[in-house]
């Protein structure tokens, strides 16, 4: 599975964009890219995820560069809530389940 | 319909002692993976379990093992603990039609 870097942390103002990058420069052509964010004390939670095409939810948009070597995950309108640690994770689809994450990036949302 | 619980919440050991952590799986869900989170790094794979067989593992001595049941729920046993398997212990479910781990909350394991 590809690896990838994270910045370890970033701030951002409530109500702005969060834009958190994710390099994974080593990544095959049917690896996909994942996120999810923990927040203190609990479980990870699935945000989104996509193979090279960008994606939208209710949660978050995904945008992938073309040569798929690094991917942005935007929030929109950051929130308190958001703030989190949020893991980038690419595997195989059906295989990304036995990665391990790494450290993730810290999210600080300050009022 | 029930999200995935994780039994107990906190746990203290002492080393050389054995511990089981229970997983319920999402309603429909057919694979659980086991993920151990040591204090500031992310969660690292352990194994998985598809329909009661193990599906994959990782880099985790033999003293780690697991059992999948009939109803999808699931045990993680540790044998013979050492303080660095203090951690938190961390169960998702997921189905085969999709992607997405849903993950409880977790087990705090503290061995002294």
């Amino acid at each position: 599975d590809a690896k990838t870097t994270q910045p370890p942390s970033m701030d951002c103002a409530e109500g702005r964009a969060a834009n958190l990058p994710c390099n994974h420069s080593t990544i095959s052509g049917n690896e996909y890219v994942y996120w999810y964010r923990q927040i203190h004390s609990q479980g990870p939670q699935y945000i989104i995820h996509g193979l090279k095409n960008n994606e939208t939810n209710e949660m978050a948009s995904l945008i992938i560069t073309e040569d798929r070597k690094s991917s942005t995950l935007i929030l929109p309108h950051a929130t308190l809530r958001d703030t989190a640690v949020y893991y980038c994770i690419v595997s195989f689809n059906g295989g990304y389940q036995k990665v391990t994450f790494g450290i993730g990036t810290k999210l600080q949302v300050i009022p | 319909e029930t999200g995935v619980t994780q039994s107990p919440t906190h746990l203290i050991k002492t080393r050389g002692q054995q511990v089981t952590l229970r997983c319920s799986s999402q309603s429909g869900h057919n694979t659980v993976s086991w993920y151990q989170q040591a204090l500031g790094q992310g969660p690292q794979f352990i194994f998985q379990y598809y329909r009661e067989e193990e599906n994959g593992r990782g880099n985790f001595p033999p003293r780690f093992s697991g059992l999948q049941f009939p109803n999808y729920s699931s045990e993680l046993n540790v044998n013979a603990l050492e303080l660095d398997d203090s951690a938190l212990y961390l169960c998702a479910s997921s189905s085969g039609t999709d992607e997405k781990l849903f993950f409880g909350s977790g087990t705090q394991l503290s061995v002294l």
